[in-house]
């Protein structure tokens, strides 16, 4: 079974400055992936960025950065010059990436994210 | 550019009263997924459909939960003799198979309230 803990319920960070979203992640499958969601209050939940469990390179898309450790078994989220619109809850989520399965994403709790001026 | 629709947006009902929920998803998109989101939790699987065919379900989905989705396109979430515990966000997330990443792209959900 996998299973996603994120342990920072909420978190606070000035404009401007940067800030990481902690993940662990626990997982017997060899491939696998890991994504990063926003969800701000209105519900909708977006995609930020993925890592595969076998690239090397640390994933980035623009202000976000995906900082894979995968001996740590962790995919933390950095996201540079935070913006008062980054206020939302964030959720990091995993699929197993088999032939033939549903790629499912097991989510985290998740954490909240305030911007401050 | 549609993204995925979900209708209604809020539904209120009673106890034991029969609901129905749809997802309409992009356009292209084989996979469809339901997920249920609990206040202060992350969403959780209930099922999946690759074009019409349901292959799997989640143990979260009782007996009283049934999900369609005819032709493959629209897909439709009913839950009969609702329950106070059923109270929650629903959530519709599509995606299309081949590529790299396929991310699912989520509709802004359903939230249900159950007095």
């Amino acid at each position: 079974a996998q299973k996603i803990t994120q342990t920072q319920p909420g978190m606070f960070v000035q404009e401007k400055e940067a800030v990481t979203l902690d993940c662990t992640y626990d997982t017997s499958d060899p491939s696998y992936g890991l994504f990063w969601y926003k969800q701000p209050s209105s519900g909708e939940m977006i995609f930020l960025i993925y890592q595969g469990s076998y690239d090397q390179q640390n994933a980035t898309e623009g202000r976000y950065s995906l900082n894979f450790q995968k001996a740590r078994k962790s995919a933390n989220l950095v996201i540079s010059a935070s913006q008062l619109g980054d206020s939302a809850m964030y959720f990091c989520a995993m699929r197993e990436e088999r032939a033939g399965t549903a790629s499912k994403l097991t989510f985290g709790t998740g954490t909240r994210l305030q911007v401050t001026l | 550019d549609t993204g995925v629709s979900q209708d209604p947006r809020h539904k209120i009902t009673k106890r034991g009263q029969n609901v129905t929920f749809r997802c309409d998803p992009i356009s292209e998109h084989n996979r469809l997924y339901w997920y249920r989101q609990t206040l202060g939790q992350g969403p959780e699987f209930l099922t999946y459909f690759q074009n019409e065919a349901q292959l799997e379900k989640s143990r979260l989905l009782s007996d009283r939960f049934s999900a369609e989705r005819p032709k493959g396109s629209f897909s439709t979430l009913e839950i009969q003799r609702t329950e106070q515990g059923d109270s929650a966000m629903y959530l519709c997330a599509s995606t299309t198979e081949g590529g790299r990443v396929n991310e699912q792209y989520f509709g802004p959900g359903t939230r249900l309230t159950v007095t």
